[in-house]
């Protein structure tokens, strides 16, 4: 399978824990998207690599949130200190832009609930 | 604040109906449109709109931009229950050194026997 992978698929933690999630883009893709999506609500934007440059930041990611791809290729969101409001899936996405507009393909998402 | 929405909020229609689905936006630096469909697991793409009035095509699905309405329409022709799914519409906008994707809420559709 050559899609975006992201890895765990599931994970429970406990209220003040930290968590830390692997996204996997398509080979070659130069960006990189974080999207958080709770129930009934479409994808919210979190963050974004453009190669292993984190371009942008949404208000959404506070400072208990960080992201980094330091080879360009896989990226890892951590979360610290989680908050039972953190639960929700999230959602890598890679594209291959050159210039052109940005075709996002998605992962399958790591679901994360924080009892 | 970039803003997209989706109406309606959810349908239900029955097998072979057609269904049309509607997404205005208001950003800053429009780029581009997708739309995306949405079952059990992340979104899987449809299309990507950047010209209005150019439809895109693909089995029963099209769509359609129309950016002077700041808009976008998503059809689905005779319908079946596998297109039950929630549909997604986002919009790209060009901040400068980087992109922005903003979703709207999605259409939910069930599509009934």
């Amino acid at each position: 399978d050559t899609g975006v992978s992201q890895n765990p698929r599931h994970k429970i933690t406990k209220r003040g824990q930290n968590v830390t999630f692997r996204c996997d883009p398509i080979s070659e893709h130069n960006r990189l998207y974080w999207y958080r999506q709770t129930l009934g609500q479409g994808p919210e934007f979190l963050t974004y690599f453009q190669n292993e440059a984190q371009l942008e930041k949404s208000r959404l990611l506070s400072d208990r949130f960080s992201a980094e791809r330091p080879k360009g290729s896989f990226s890892t969101l951590e979360i610290q200190r989680t908050e039972q409001g953190d639960s929700a899936m999230y959602l890598c996405a890679s594209s291959l832009v050159a210039g052109g507009p940005d075709e996002q393909f998605f992962g399958p998402g790591t679901r994360l609930t924080v009892l | 604040e970039d803003k997209v929405v989706q109406s309606p909020l959810s349908l239900v229609v029955h097998e072979g109906d057609t269904v049309t689905l509607n997404c205005s936006y208001e950003v800053t630096n429009f780029r581009s449109l997708l739309w995306y469909k949405q079952e059990k697991k992340a979104p899987t793409f449809l299309f990507m709109l950047t010209s209005s009035g150019i439809e895109k095509k693909s089995g029963r699905l099209s769509s359609i931009l129309d950016k002077k309405e700041l808009s976008s329409i998503l059809n689905i022709t005779a319908t079946q229950t596998g297109d039950s799914a929630i549909y997604l519409c986002a919009v790209e906008a060009n901040t400068g050194t980087a992109s922005k994707l903003t979703f709207g809420t999605g259409t939910r559709l069930q599509v009934t026997l």
